[in-house]
């Protein structure tokens, strides 16, 4: 079975300053690792996907997440914030049996400051 | 391209009533998959139609099931509902397979009183 723990419910930072989100799965064989964000009221967002190939993933909007299999990671960065980046952001991950089923995190609110 | 479009946005519902919920997919994707969103959660899978049939189902009771029509749209039906119940409900439509990115509608907001 597979699985995502997102750390940190809630991540608050000013504009400008790093961002960091993080997640780590869990998984029997090679993930495919999702970022989808969501703002109020809305569905979800692909940001940026890791598949094979790179490691480093680079997305819209500035993001970048890099997989890290050693340390079963897959945090999401993006070097200065905006105050539009402030939503809620979901890892997930895909199983590979042929479907296109993702299983998520719990999610992770970001809070941006002026 | 109108995207995945769910309907209605908004419902309310007495605990017991039944529910339908509809998804049309974004244009040219033929598998639909459906997610439940409960308060402060992550989404969670309930099941995924391709070529009209069930073809993975997450650990959700019988009281749910779904229908996929010729025109690869879905219809999602709650029997029996339970407070519980309450939640975002997602539609999100793919090409079958891991890899391929999967595109979600703006969900219907059920809430049962």
């Amino acid at each position: 079975a597979q699985s995502v723990t997102q750390l940190g419910s809630h991540v608050s930072v000013s504009e400008g300053a790093l961002v960091l989100l993080r997640c780590n799965y869990s998984s029997s064989v090679p993930p495919y690792l999702f970022w989808y964000v969501q703002y109020p009221n809305q569905g979800l967002q692909l940001l940026l996907k890791y598949t094979t190939g790179a490691t480093l993933v680079k997305g819209i909007n500035g993001f970048e997440a890099e997989f890290k299999k050693s340390e079963t990671s897959f945090h999401l960065t993006k070097p200065s914030a905006h105050m539009s980046d402030a939503a809620e952001y979901f890892c997930a991950v895909s199983d590979q049996a042929g479907y296109s089923t993702l299983t998520f995190g719990k999610g992770t609110m970001l809070l941006v400051s002026p | 391209d109108a995207g995945v479009t769910q309907s209605p946005t908004h419902l309310i519902k007495t605990r017991g009533q039944q529910v339908t919920l509809r998804c049309s997919p974004k244009s040219g994707h033929d598998t639909v998959s459906w997610y439940q969103q409960a308060l402060g959660q992550g989404p969670q899978f309930i099941f995924q139609y391709y070529e009209e049939e069930e073809r993975q189902r997450g650990n959700f009771p019988d009281r749910f099931s779904g229908h996929q029509f010729p025109n690869y749209s879905s219809e999602l039906n709650v029997n029996a509902l339970l407070l519980g119940d309450s939640a975002l409900y997602l539609c999100a439509s793919s090409f079958l397979g891991p890899k391929t990115e999967a595109f979600f509608g703006q969900g219907t907001r059920l809430t049962v009183v």
